[in-house]
């Protein structure tokens, strides 16, 4: 069984540019979540999906950042435009109800 | 406050045992995990422990959680080369919601 999936695996970009990250779930896995890890910090929590909807966005930064989930399958996190501060790896976990929580390989976002 | 605490860094010896710390703020989690990251992959699930749970040993790991504290601990057994890693701790509250520590990166020389 295919594992959680993210791409790219790694994006330069220069400031003010736009970027778009993309996760594919393990099949059947309604939650989804987005997470950010910046250099040296914690991982932090972006926002939760379940299914299509938004169950959580509160650990959103700013209005730069937009996710969708359309249909509930595969999710994508649009980062436009992009600031420095926005580099990091960007995580994306899924996972059943209560089940372990699945992670994928990471995105490595650089912002010139 | 959300604050997961670790410690960034972690040097051992082959051989020798491993402590990871990490101190966590809510006292309503319900589970503490251990995730490893080796390098160029994403985190899996090491181990965790139900919040009313003072220890878990799991072959060559061991977790130790006092509540009193909010502290939760890593042990490894005869650490091994291929435990290079990062190791996080997390916590998952009311809500769905988990939170990370920063990472502990343990380095074992051999």
């Amino acid at each position: 069984e295919a594992g959680v999936t993210q791409f790219p695996s790694h994006s330069v970009i220069e400031k003010g540019q736009t970027v778009t990250l993309r996760c594919d779930p393990i099949s059947g896995h309604d939650n989804l979540y987005w997470y950010r890890r910046v250099m040296g910090k914690e991982i932090k929590f972006l926002l939760h999906f379940v299914k299509e909807s938004k169950q959580d966005e509160s650990g959103m930064p700013n209005n730069r950042f937009l996710a969708e989930r359309t249909g509930g399958t595969y999710s994508t996190l649009k980062v436009q435009p992009a600031e420095l501060e926005d580099s990091g790896v960007y995580f994306c976990a899924t996972r059943v109800d209560t089940g372990e929580l699945f992670f994928g390989e990471g995105s490595r976002l650089t912002v010139l | 406050g959300e604050d997961v605490e670790q410690s960034l860094f972690l040097s051992v010896r082959e051989g020798d045992s491993s402590v990871i710390n990490c101190t966590y703020t809510d006292s309503s989690s319900t589970y503490l995990y251990w995730y490893k990251q080796e390098p160029g992959a994403g985190l899996q699930l090491l181990t965790y422990i139900f919040s009313n749970m003072d220890m878990k040993q799991d072959q060559r790991l061991t977790v130790l959680l006092n509540k009193k504290d909010k502290h939760l601990s890593l042990r490894i057994a005869d650490t091994q080369t291929g435990d290079s890693a990062i190791y996080f701790c997390a916590e998952s509250r009311t809500g769905n919601q988990f939170y990370f520590g920063t990472g502990t990166s343990l380095t074992v020389i051999p």
